[in-house]
């Protein structure tokens, strides 16, 4: 079965600062991996994703598969992004998400 | 182009009774999904709806169906509820395949 696992509930860190957000996974296969972000009052959307690559707002996410992890990562935090974090895989064909708990963000001024 | 519609965005039943939730896919989008998200939880796959056809089902009892329209627009009934039912439900719809999944504003749903 797959597993989303997100360690942190809640992460404090202070503008500037890096900031590291956790992610683990099981699947067996080869999922696709995902981070979603849900800022306060909006709905919740995709940051990035690992086949792309890219780098949004400054944050990376790498994928290893040796350790199961995906975690997200900036090197220096702004306060615009506290915000709620998901991590979320894919299985097989589809888009059929599995998400992790979420990690609740807050960039202190 | 329009963006992922749900309605109504907070509703209140009560227990044994039956729901219908709507969501309005993005233009273009023919791929529906459907999850639940309790209070401090992540999203729960509850099930997908491609051109009309349940294209996928997560962990969730009989009691939960679902319908996609033509115009891939979409309802999720539940049946019976249960206080447990109490959640935000969220619809995203996207191009089929792995793409990008864009996500409604959720429907609150409270069993009283």
């Amino acid at each position: 079965a797959q597993r989303v696992t997100q360690p942190e509930k809640l992460l404090s860190v202070f503008k500037g600062a890096p900031v590291e957000l956790k992610c683990n996974y099981s699947y067996s296969g080869s999922p696709e991996l995902f981070w979603y972000v849900q800022y306060s009052r909006q709905r919740l959307q995709l940051l990035l994703r690992h086949i792309s690559r890219e780098s949004i707002k400054g944050f990376t996410a790498d994928l290893n598969k040796g350790e199961t992890s995906f975690h997200l990562k900036k090197p220096f935090a702004q306060e615009e992004d506290s915000a709620m974090y998901y991590c979320a895989l894919i299985r097989g064909t589809g888009n059929q998400f599995y998400f992790g708990t979420g990690t609740s963000l807050t960039v202190i001024p | 182009e329009t963006g992922v519609t749900q309605s109504p965005t907070h509703l209140i039943k009560t227990r044994g009774q039956q729901v219908t939730l709507r969501c309005s896919s993005q233009s273009g989008h023919n791929t529906v999904s459907w999850y639940q998200q309790a209070l401090g939880q992540g999203p729960q796959f509850i099930f997908q709806y491609y051109r009309e056809e349940e294209n996928g089902r997560g962990n969730f009892p009989p009691r939960f169906s679902g319908l996609q329209f033509p115009n891939y627009s979409s309802e999720l009934n539940v049946n019976a509820l249960e206080l447990d039912d109490s959640a935000l439900y969220l619809c995203a719809s996207s191009l089929g395949g792995k793409t990008e999944a864009f996500f409604g504003q959720g429907t609150r749903l409270t069993v009283v």
